[in-house]
Parts: C-alpha cells; sequence; structure tokens
C-alpha cells in the first residue's frame, strides 16, 4: 500500500524558514517523480514544485521561486521542502503527491499545515 | 500561472447528472490530453478520479466520465448520490514553463 507521510509544519513567524519532509513507502521511490501541492485556508489546491525521480530535473511554481527548495533522498525514500523568507500568503496545508507519466497525483499525503503569523 | 477557471458551485439531486466545466487556454487544456481530476471531501487529501481526459484510475466508479473539447475539459457524474458531495479540482500539464496549473475548484452539493 503506498503511503506518503508529510512533517514538519508549525507556526514561524514572517521571513522564518522551514523544512518539510515526506516518507515514502509502499512502491519504489527512486523510480518516481515527485511534487509539492499546497491548499491556503479555505482555498483551492495550488501546485508549489516538481522533482523528477533522480532529482536531475525541477521546476517551481512562480509565487515560491527563489525563496522554495526541493530536493529528495532516495536512499532514505523521502521528499523535502526547504522554505526560506516565508510569507502570510505561505500559510497552507502542504501535501506532497507522487506524480505520474500522464501528469496526475495518483497518491497524496495527508499534508501538513504551515502557519506563517 | 493563471488558475483554470471552474464554476464555484454546482448542485444536484440524488440520481441526476451533473457537468462541471473547466476552462483553460491554448497553452494549457487545449494543447495537452494530460487533463485530470480530484475529489476532495472536507479535511482530506484530494483523490484521483480522471486522467489524460477520459480514463478513470481502478477502484473509481464508472458513474465520472470526463471530456474535452477544446480548451473546456469537463467531469460529469451520473446517478449523484450524497456521497459525491465533494469538491472537485481540475487539472492540465501547462507546459515546460509553467508545468501545471489546477482549477480555482467546485464544490458540488447533492441536494
Amino acid at each position: 500500500e503506498v503511503q506518503l507521510v508529510e512533517s514538519g509544519g508549525g507556526l514561524v513567524q514572517p521571513g522564518g524558514s522551514l523544512r518539510l519532509s515526506c516518507a515514502a513507502s509502499g512502491f519504489t521511490f527512486s523510480g518516481h517523480e515527485m511534487n509539492w501541492v499546497r491548499q491556503a485556508p479555505g482555498k483551492g489546491l495550488e501546485w508549489v514544485s516538481y522533482i523528477s525521480n533522480r532529482g536531475s530535473t525541477i521546476y517551481y511554481a512562480d509565487s515560491v521561486k527563489g525563496r522554495f527548495t526541493i530536493s529528495r533522498d532516495n536512499a532514505k525514500n523521502s521528499l523535502f521542502l526547504q522554505m526560506n523568507s516565508l510569507r502570510a500568503e505561505d500559510t497552507a496545508v502542504y501535501y506532497c503527491a507522487k506524480f505520474r507519466y500522464s501528469y496526475d497525483f495518483d497518491f497524496w499525503g495527508q499534508g501538513t499545515l504551515v502557519t506563517v503569523s | 500561472q493563471s488558475a483554470l477557471t471552474q464554476p464555484a458551485s454546482v448542485s444536484g439531486s440524488p440520481g441526476q447528472s451533473i457537468t462541471i466545466s473547466c476552462t483553460g487556454t491554448s497553452s494549457d487544456v487545449g494543447s495537452y490530453n494530460l487533463v485530470s481530476w480530484y475529489q476532495q471531501h472536507p479535511g482530506k487529501a484530494p483523490k484521483l478520479m480522471i486522467y489524460e481526459v477520459t480514463k478513470r484510475p481502478s477502484g473509481v466508479s464508472n458513474r465520472f466520465s470526463g471530456s474535452k473539447s477544446g480548451s473546456t475539459a469537463s467531469l460529469t457524474i451520473s446517478g449523484l448520490q450524497a456521497e459525491d458531495e465533494a469538491d472537485y479540482y481540475c487539472c492540465s500539464y501547462a507546459g515546460s514553463s509553467t508545468y501545471v496549473v489546477f482549477g480555482g475548484g467546485t464544490k458540488l452539493t447533492v441536494l
């Protein structure tokens, strides 16, 4: 069974930093692309960042470019999101999501809440 | 990176059919058959319901179907059931610069 478990969320002041983690199990993590998607309270889904299976290709949404860094450790089946220079508008539940060749997200974690205040 | 356009809300009675539209541009929905749809119940993670415009993942009811015409994709739910009440989001590949874009979401109410 595929499982994605996010951690690392919490309350941080504007301008601060936070590092999110996503522990993956139930599939060959090193063979799959991964993403972070966020959802502000009461709002819709927003794609944040993509990383290829080996980490060689990375994309970011314009809203986080230059402030967030996605990475992965295939030996530890883990995905990360380093978030710097946090703003109030970054407040959201952050989901890690498994990506497929068909450009869709077939499995999602339960999310971790980041509050910037 | 503009969001795809969805109606804020739709409603229907049990047993009826509803359709949710998702309007993009020639840079996303109109250029790629890579539209997916997600169902999200309150407090839960999104669930993949449709991918590549028309395909259903294993385990998703055949009451859910997808289509596309030009730059507008649609999700149709037939034989509405109470458990279908949720938020629905469309998503499209948008090329290597924008990459992926979501719709603003549609709240489905089963009357």
